[in-house]
C-alpha cells in the first residue's frame, strides 16, 4: 500500500482556514488522493478526492503538488462541527478498491 | 435515502464466543466493506464483497468470516473471540469498481470481557 504521512495534530480558531498537509512520496501514476474525516462517535465520512488537479466541493478544497507527492486539504472557514480526525488515503484506481487508514490529523477548533 | 445502517450498536461477549454483525447497504450500493477500528488508531479493512462473493482480504484470520446476500446486505462473522477484538466494527458501502466514495454507517462497538 502506498504510504501518507500526516501530522498528528492541529489546532485552529473557528471561522478561520485551515490547510491540513499530507505527504504521499511514493505515489503512483494510477492512485488517486482521497480524504475522509471522523467525527466523534460517526463512522468516517468522505470529504474529497482528486488525482492531479485541484478540486474544490460545498466541503473543502484539495490542492495537489505539481509532483503529486504532497497535498494539503483547506477548509475555508472551520466550524466547531469540523473538529475530526482527518484522514488522507491514496486509492488505485484498478485493483485496490480498499481505503487504507493511517493513523490520521486530529483538527480541534477553537470557539 | 437511508444511509448505511448497522446493528446492533453496542454488543458485550466473552472471550471464545461467536458473534453476528449485520449492515444494509445504502440504497443503489452493490459492495460492501468492513473495517476494525482500535481504540484511538485508523480503521483497518477486513474484506470486500460483492456479488455475494469476498473481492479482497486485508491482513486478519480466517477466525473472521463474512457473508452476502442478494439484497446486498451483509453480515461479518467472528469466531473464538479474544480480548483484542474489542473494537469499533465498520460497514461501508459503494460502487463496485467505481472511485467513488465509500459511505460509512456508525459501526457497530463490540467489547469483548
Amino acid at each position: 500500500d502506498a504510504k501518507t504521512t500526516q501530522p498528528n495534530s492541529m489546532e485552529s480558531n473557528e471561522e478561520e482556514p485551515v490547510h491540513l498537509p499530507c505527504n504521499h512520496s511514493t505515489i503512483s501514476g494510477t492512485d488517486y488522493i482521497h480524504w475522509y474525516r471522523q467525527l466523534p462517535s460517526q463512522g468516517p465520512e468522505y470529504v474529497i478526492h482528486g488525482l492531479t488537479s485541484n478540486v474544490n466541493n460545498r466541503m473543502a478544497s484539495l490542492a495537489i503538488a505539481e509532483d503529486r507527492k504532497s497535498s494539503t486539504l483547506i477548509l475555508h472557514r472551520a466550524t466547531l462541527r469540523d473538529a475530526a480526525v482527518y484522514y488522507c488515503i491514496l486509492r488505485d484506481v484498478f485493483d485496490d478498491y480498499k481505503l487504507s487508514f493511517g493513523a490520521g490529523t486530529t483538527v480541534t477548533v477553537r470557539a | 435515502d437511508a444511509g448505511v445502517t448497522q446493528s446492533p450498536t453496542h454488543l458485550i461477549k466473552t472471550r471464545g464466543q461467536q458473534v453476528t454483525l449485520r449492515c444494509s447497504p445504502k440504497s443503489g450500493h452493490d459492495t460492501v466493506s468492513w473495517y476494525q477500528q482500535a481504540l484511538g488508531q485508523g480503521p483497518q479493512f477486513i474484506f470486500q464483497y460483492y456479488e455475494e462473493e469476498e473481492r479482497q482480504r486485508g491482513n486478519f484470520p480466517d477466525r473472521f468470516s463474512g457473508h452476502q446476500f442478494p439484497n446486498y446486505s451483509s453480515e461479518l462473522n467472528v469466531n473464538a473471540l479474544l480480548l483484542g477484538d474489542s473494537a469499533l466494527y465498520l460497514c461501508a458501502s459503494s460502487l463496485w469498481r467505481d472511485n467513488q466514495p465509500q459511505h460509512f454507517g456508525d459501526g457497530t462497538r463490540l467489547s469483548i470481557l
